[in-house]
């Protein structure tokens, strides 16, 4: 059974307007959550974490929000530019598990003109 | 840059053979990971490795098997390959521990496995 759910596989946006995906996960354990951004053909490449002690951190024009007593996450990118388009994986873990991560399905964003 | 590469972009098997996928990092990373990637499934963690010679099984195992001889080269093999394991295979690199802010896993660009 997954354990991260993105329950969004798609996501359409303009561009110059604010993307935002969402994030769900089951295991109370999870106190450390990343954000992937893969491109076809290519591996992901991480963009944004936070641990859960936070419930914000922000990267240039990401954010991700943690909420922890709704086991909900979500990562915003204002303003959404082309080069955004891409498959975005959640992922998240203790923090005694090795680096083990768990995964969600994916979200494709596709920005439009 | 932490470089992991992957010694094939795209590979094509006959059911049955015994596969041996590569994975190279050159960043003295001590843990290294392999996945495999299917739509509408992410990614899901097969075996990793924390240590040379150490293995540890991830969700899906079965079929597989790893091999780290040495700290930089970490090896999956599929032992007699099925169609079942056509996928898209990624192999990933962090620095030793859990996961901690700035530590992220780096993924190299990935295996497409067919086997027919």
């Amino acid at each position: 059974d997954q354990q991260v759910k993105q329950n969004s596989p798609s996501l359409s946006v303009q561009e110059g307007r604010i993307s935002i995906l969402n994030c769900d996960y089951t295991n109370s354990m999870f106190d450390y959550f990343l954000w992937y951004k893969k491109y076809p053909a290519e591996g992901p490449t991480f963009l944004i974490s936070i641990s859960s002690i936070k419930d914000k951190n922000e990267d240039g024009r990401f954010t991700v929000f943690l909420n922890k007593s709704a086991k909900h996450l979500s990562l915003h990118i204002v303003p959404s530019q082309p080069g955004d388009s891409a498959v975005y994986f959640c992922a998240s873990a203790p923090s005694d598990s090795w680096g083990k991560l768990q995964f969600g399905a994916g979200t494709q964003v596709v920005v439009t003109p | 840059d932490v470089k992991v590469t992957q010694s094939s972009r795209y590979l094509v098997k006959r059911t049955g053979e015994k596969v041996f996928l590569e994975c190279v990092q050159d960043m003295d990373h001590e843990n290294m990971f392999w996945y495999r990637q299917d739509p509408g499934l992410g990614l899901r963690l097969i075996y990793f490795s924390y240590d040379v010679k150490m293995k540890e099984k991830g969700d899906i195992p079965e079929g597989y098997s790893v091999s780290r001889e040495k700290k930089e080269r970490f090896s999956l093999i599929l032992e007699s390959a099925s169609t079942n394991q056509t996928s898209m295979y990624l192999c990933a690199s962090s620095p030793g521990g859990g996961p901690r802010i700035g530590q992220p896993q780096h993924f190299g660009d990935g295996t497409r496995l067919s086997i027919l």
